[in-house]
Protein backbone atom coordinates (compact mmCIF):
# COMPACT_ATOMS: atom_id res chain seq x y z
CA UNK A 1 0.00 0.00 0.00
CA UNK A 2 1.49 3.87 -1.25
CA UNK A 3 1.75 5.05 2.18
CA UNK A 4 3.80 8.56 3.24
CA UNK A 5 4.68 8.90 7.13
CA UNK A 6 6.06 12.77 8.03
CA UNK A 7 7.85 13.50 10.78
CA UNK A 8 7.60 15.33 13.85
CA UNK A 9 3.83 15.20 13.62
CA UNK A 10 4.49 18.76 15.62
CA UNK A 11 7.94 21.10 15.76
CA UNK A 12 8.11 24.51 18.11
CA UNK A 13 11.04 26.28 17.64
CA UNK A 14 12.46 30.12 18.29
CA UNK A 15 12.50 32.38 15.64
CA UNK A 16 15.83 32.63 13.47
CA UNK A 17 16.60 28.86 14.42
CA UNK A 18 16.58 26.36 11.64
CA UNK A 19 15.04 23.09 11.55
CA UNK A 20 14.16 19.65 9.18
CA UNK A 21 11.05 17.72 8.78
CA UNK A 22 10.97 14.55 7.54
CA UNK A 23 9.15 12.62 4.82
CA UNK A 24 9.26 8.60 4.64
CA UNK A 25 7.47 7.04 1.69
CA UNK A 26 6.19 3.17 0.57
CA UNK A 27 4.95 4.88 -2.68
CA UNK A 28 6.25 3.04 -6.14
CA UNK A 29 7.18 2.99 -8.78
CA UNK A 30 8.41 6.65 -7.57
CA UNK A 31 7.25 9.57 -10.08
CA UNK A 32 7.82 12.83 -8.09
CA UNK A 33 7.78 14.13 -4.38
CA UNK A 34 6.28 17.55 -3.32
CA UNK A 35 6.18 19.54 -0.02
CA UNK A 36 3.28 22.20 0.29
CA UNK A 37 2.91 24.69 3.06
CA UNK A 38 -0.24 24.90 4.31
CA UNK A 39 -1.06 28.16 6.34
CA UNK A 40 -4.00 27.69 8.98
CA UNK A 41 -7.55 28.02 6.95
CA UNK A 42 -5.57 28.34 3.44
CA UNK A 43 -4.94 26.24 0.92
CA UNK A 44 -1.51 24.84 0.44
CA UNK A 45 0.48 26.19 -1.59
CA UNK A 46 3.64 24.24 -3.66
CA UNK A 47 6.98 24.76 -2.07
CA UNK A 48 9.16 22.49 -4.25
CA UNK A 49 8.71 19.20 -6.62
CA UNK A 50 11.21 16.72 -7.16
CA UNK A 51 11.73 13.88 -9.52
CA UNK A 52 13.53 11.09 -9.08
CA UNK A 53 17.02 12.61 -10.82
CA UNK A 54 16.84 15.42 -8.22
CA UNK A 55 18.21 15.00 -4.98
CA UNK A 56 18.11 18.76 -3.87
CA UNK A 57 15.90 21.50 -4.60
CA UNK A 58 15.77 24.93 -3.06
CA UNK A 59 13.18 27.80 -2.61
CA UNK A 60 14.17 31.08 -1.03
CA UNK A 61 15.27 29.60 2.89
CA UNK A 62 13.54 26.05 1.91
CA UNK A 63 15.62 23.29 0.63
CA UNK A 64 14.41 19.71 0.35
CA UNK A 65 16.54 16.70 -0.11
CA UNK A 66 15.28 13.38 -2.03
CA UNK A 67 17.08 9.65 -1.40
CA UNK A 68 15.17 7.76 -4.05
CA UNK A 69 17.25 4.64 -2.47
CA UNK A 70 15.98 5.14 0.91
CA UNK A 71 13.18 6.68 0.02
CA UNK A 72 13.26 9.29 2.04
CA UNK A 73 12.88 13.25 1.23
CA UNK A 74 13.81 16.25 4.48
CA UNK A 75 12.27 19.40 3.87
CA UNK A 76 15.36 22.18 5.79
CA UNK A 77 13.98 25.02 6.66
CA UNK A 78 16.92 28.30 7.28
CA UNK A 79 16.78 31.21 9.42
CA UNK A 80 13.10 30.77 10.68
CA UNK A 81 10.52 33.38 10.42
CA UNK A 82 6.83 33.74 12.46
CA UNK A 83 5.68 33.52 9.34
CA UNK A 84 7.02 30.04 8.55
CA UNK A 85 4.12 28.63 11.30
CA UNK A 86 2.57 26.22 9.04
CA UNK A 87 1.41 22.61 8.06
CA UNK A 88 3.77 21.38 5.57
CA UNK A 89 2.88 18.42 3.81
CA UNK A 90 4.80 15.97 1.74
CA UNK A 91 2.39 14.52 -1.49
CA UNK A 92 4.10 11.48 -3.53
CA UNK A 93 3.42 10.29 -7.48
CA UNK A 94 3.02 7.00 -8.37
CA UNK A 95 4.04 6.52 -11.93
CA UNK A 96 1.07 3.87 -11.82
CA UNK A 97 -1.45 5.19 -9.80
CA UNK A 98 -3.74 6.28 -11.87
CA UNK A 99 -3.87 9.94 -10.64
CA UNK A 100 -3.89 9.93 -7.62
CA UNK A 101 -1.46 11.60 -5.17
CA UNK A 102 -0.26 10.20 -1.72
CA UNK A 103 -0.54 12.93 0.73
CA UNK A 104 1.18 12.75 4.21
CA UNK A 105 -0.63 14.05 7.72
CA UNK A 106 1.84 17.17 7.89
CA UNK A 107 4.29 18.14 10.15
CA UNK A 108 2.49 21.54 12.24
CA UNK A 109 5.32 23.94 12.66
CA UNK A 110 5.13 26.66 15.44
CA UNK A 111 7.94 29.42 15.05
CA UNK A 112 8.02 31.34 18.75
CA UNK A 113 9.50 34.79 19.51
CA UNK B 1 -3.55 33.79 -5.56
CA UNK B 2 -3.23 30.47 -6.76
CA UNK B 3 -5.54 31.50 -9.91
CA UNK B 4 -7.83 29.04 -8.52
CA UNK B 5 -11.56 30.30 -7.41
CA UNK B 6 -13.84 28.88 -5.24
CA UNK B 7 -16.85 29.36 -3.99
CA UNK B 8 -18.47 29.77 -1.87
CA UNK B 9 -15.89 30.69 0.95
CA UNK B 10 -18.26 30.13 3.91
CA UNK B 11 -21.14 27.77 4.08
CA UNK B 12 -23.53 26.92 7.37
CA UNK B 13 -26.25 24.72 6.70
CA UNK B 14 -28.42 22.12 8.21
CA UNK B 15 -28.24 17.98 8.55
CA UNK B 16 -30.11 15.97 5.78
CA UNK B 17 -29.74 19.41 3.26
CA UNK B 18 -27.71 19.47 0.18
CA UNK B 19 -25.13 21.66 -0.81
CA UNK B 20 -23.27 22.21 -4.14
CA UNK B 21 -19.18 23.74 -4.00
CA UNK B 22 -18.16 25.45 -7.17
CA UNK B 23 -14.44 25.47 -8.04
CA UNK B 24 -12.89 27.52 -11.66
CA UNK B 25 -9.86 26.05 -11.86
CA UNK B 26 -6.63 28.35 -13.39
CA UNK B 27 -6.71 28.78 -17.00
CA UNK B 28 -5.33 26.06 -19.36
CA UNK B 29 -5.66 23.60 -16.37
CA UNK B 30 -7.63 20.61 -17.67
CA UNK B 31 -7.71 18.58 -14.30
CA UNK B 32 -9.40 19.20 -11.37
CA UNK B 33 -8.97 17.62 -7.64
CA UNK B 34 -11.52 17.94 -4.82
CA UNK B 35 -10.22 17.21 -1.09
CA UNK B 36 -11.75 17.02 2.55
CA UNK B 37 -9.83 18.49 5.10
CA UNK B 38 -11.90 17.69 8.58
CA UNK B 39 -10.70 19.44 11.77
CA UNK B 40 -6.41 18.65 12.33
CA UNK B 41 -6.94 15.77 9.56
CA UNK B 42 -4.78 15.89 6.72
CA UNK B 43 -6.26 15.97 3.00
CA UNK B 44 -8.30 13.26 1.92
CA UNK B 45 -8.44 12.65 -1.69
CA UNK B 46 -12.12 12.75 -3.10
CA UNK B 47 -12.00 12.78 -6.85
CA UNK B 48 -10.29 13.71 -9.96
CA UNK B 49 -11.37 14.78 -13.29
CA UNK B 50 -9.44 15.42 -16.41
CA UNK B 51 -11.05 17.19 -19.34
CA UNK B 52 -14.36 16.23 -18.24
CA UNK B 53 -14.17 13.27 -17.65
CA UNK B 54 -13.82 11.15 -14.73
CA UNK B 55 -9.94 9.93 -13.98
CA UNK B 56 -9.28 9.00 -10.20
CA UNK B 57 -11.88 8.11 -7.02
CA UNK B 58 -10.55 8.24 -3.79
CA UNK B 59 -12.62 8.24 -0.47
CA UNK B 60 -15.81 10.04 -1.79
CA UNK B 61 -18.56 8.63 0.06
CA UNK B 62 -21.88 7.75 -1.68
CA UNK B 63 -23.66 10.93 -1.10
CA UNK B 64 -21.03 13.11 -2.33
CA UNK B 65 -20.93 13.46 -6.24
CA UNK B 66 -18.76 15.72 -8.24
CA UNK B 67 -18.72 16.57 -12.49
CA UNK B 68 -16.83 19.12 -14.65
CA UNK B 69 -18.17 21.00 -17.35
CA UNK B 70 -17.02 21.50 -20.67
CA UNK B 71 -15.63 25.05 -19.62
CA UNK B 72 -13.57 23.26 -16.93
CA UNK B 73 -15.12 24.43 -14.05
CA UNK B 74 -15.82 21.73 -11.69
CA UNK B 75 -18.74 21.00 -8.81
CA UNK B 76 -18.99 18.98 -5.40
CA UNK B 77 -22.43 18.12 -4.52
CA UNK B 78 -22.79 17.07 -0.82
CA UNK B 79 -26.30 15.49 -0.13
CA UNK B 80 -27.89 14.13 3.10
CA UNK B 81 -25.62 16.10 4.80
CA UNK B 82 -24.27 15.24 8.16
CA UNK B 83 -22.34 16.39 11.32
CA UNK B 84 -19.52 14.69 10.18
CA UNK B 85 -19.18 16.31 7.02
CA UNK B 86 -18.54 19.57 8.08
CA UNK B 87 -14.71 20.40 6.48
CA UNK B 88 -13.01 22.63 4.62
CA UNK B 89 -13.23 21.67 0.78
CA UNK B 90 -10.54 22.27 -1.56
CA UNK B 91 -10.22 22.35 -4.84
CA UNK B 92 -6.69 22.33 -6.63
CA UNK B 93 -6.04 22.19 -10.35
CA UNK B 94 -3.25 21.54 -12.57
CA UNK B 95 -2.18 21.10 -16.40
CA UNK B 96 -1.46 17.50 -16.62
CA UNK B 97 -3.39 15.01 -14.48
CA UNK B 98 -0.48 13.28 -13.04
CA UNK B 99 2.96 15.39 -12.99
CA UNK B 100 1.96 18.81 -13.13
CA UNK B 101 1.88 21.00 -10.17
CA UNK B 102 -1.14 21.01 -7.76
CA UNK B 103 -2.28 24.71 -7.64
CA UNK B 104 -4.85 24.79 -4.37
CA UNK B 105 -7.60 27.53 -4.20
CA UNK B 106 -8.70 28.79 -0.62
CA UNK B 107 -11.26 26.24 -0.05
CA UNK B 108 -14.78 26.14 1.12
CA UNK B 109 -15.95 25.83 4.95
CA UNK B 110 -18.86 24.29 5.16
CA UNK B 111 -20.42 24.09 8.59
CA UNK B 112 -23.42 21.21 9.04
CA UNK B 113 -25.61 22.45 12.39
Amino acid sequence: KNQVEQSPQSLIILEGKNCTLQCNYTVSPFSNLRWYKQDTGRGPVSLTIMTFSENTKSNGRYTATLDADTKQSSLHITASQLSDSASYICVVSASNSGYALNFGKGTSLLVTP
Amino acid sequence: DSGVTQTPKHLITATGQRVTLRCSPRSGDLSVYWYQQSLDQGLQFLIQYYNGEERAKGNILERFSAQQFPDLHSELNLSSLELGDSALYFCASSVEARTGELFFGEGSRLTVL
